[in-house]
């Protein structure tokens, strides 16, 4: 596989369970994030993990708890969410070299999450 | 915090019309990238400019970025129906790993 692959890509929860999003890259890339897409509202930044170390935490509730294992590998916890948690989360990943200049994104397709 | 408006919002075409979208902001950006976005799909990244003025052109799309590196402009001629989508600027700041997205315009070309 190629790309960056989220799962699953669709999700329905209770807002007393607990659930995981899952994001692999098969890229070589060193960074890899978190974003939140809402209806009517920009790409949100939730996280940046460069070199597997968390290196953003862009002011998230705790119920989203990030895991980042290995360069390849992110993982998104979820627990006691709430309605207006319901979006597209994003996971994307990039190489960032140097001085940082970022040279873009590759994203995955996203998991369309609903909370009930 | 930096923000990026993007204009217009909504746009309703027909196919071989061309358009522009633009994206502003009060901050400088080292890079700037624009993407597309299809339902049901994460952004695509479509090109990267870097240099104040710059221009690049990928078949009919033209990008500009802004001689202050504050603004860019996306240029489509002969808009076809395979453009729909929804186009996203995105900025980056020296020294960050992060981009910051604009708020989106979204494109419907009929036939």
């Amino acid at each position: 596989e190629t790309g960056v692959t989220q799962t699953p890509r669709h999700l329905v929860m209770g807002m007393t369970n607990k659930k995981s999003l899952k994001c692999e890259q098969h890229l070589g890339h060193n960074a890899m994030y978190w974003y939140k897409q809402s209806a009517k509202k920009p790409l949100e930044l939730m996280f940046v993990y460069s070199l597997e170390e968390r290196v953003e935490n862009n002011s998230v509730p705790s119920r989203f708890s990030p895991e980042c294992p290995n360069s390849s590998h992110l993982f998104l916890h979820l627990h006691t969410l709430q309605p207006e948690d319901s979006a597209l989360y994003l996971c994307a990943s990039s190489q960032v070299r140097g001085a940082a200049r970022n040279y873009g994104y590759t994203f995955g397709s996203g998991t369309r999450l609903t909370v009930v | 915090t930096q923000l990026l408006e993007q204009s217009p919002q909504f746009l309703s075409i027909q196919e071989g019309e061309n358009l522009t979208v633009y994206c502003n902001s009060s901050s400088v950006f080292s890079s700037l990238q624009w993407y597309r976005q299809e339902p049901g799909e994460g952004p695509v990244l479509l090109v990267t400019v870097v240099t104040g003025g710059e221009v690049k052109k990928l078949k009919r799309l033209t990008f500009q970025f802004g001689d202050a590196r504050k603004d860019s402009s996306l240029h489509i001629t002969a808009a076809q129906t395979g453009d729909t989508g929804l186009y996203l600027c995105a900025g980056a700041s020296t020294g960050f790993q992060k981009l910051v997205f604009g708020t989106g315009t979204r494109l419907l070309v009929s036939p």
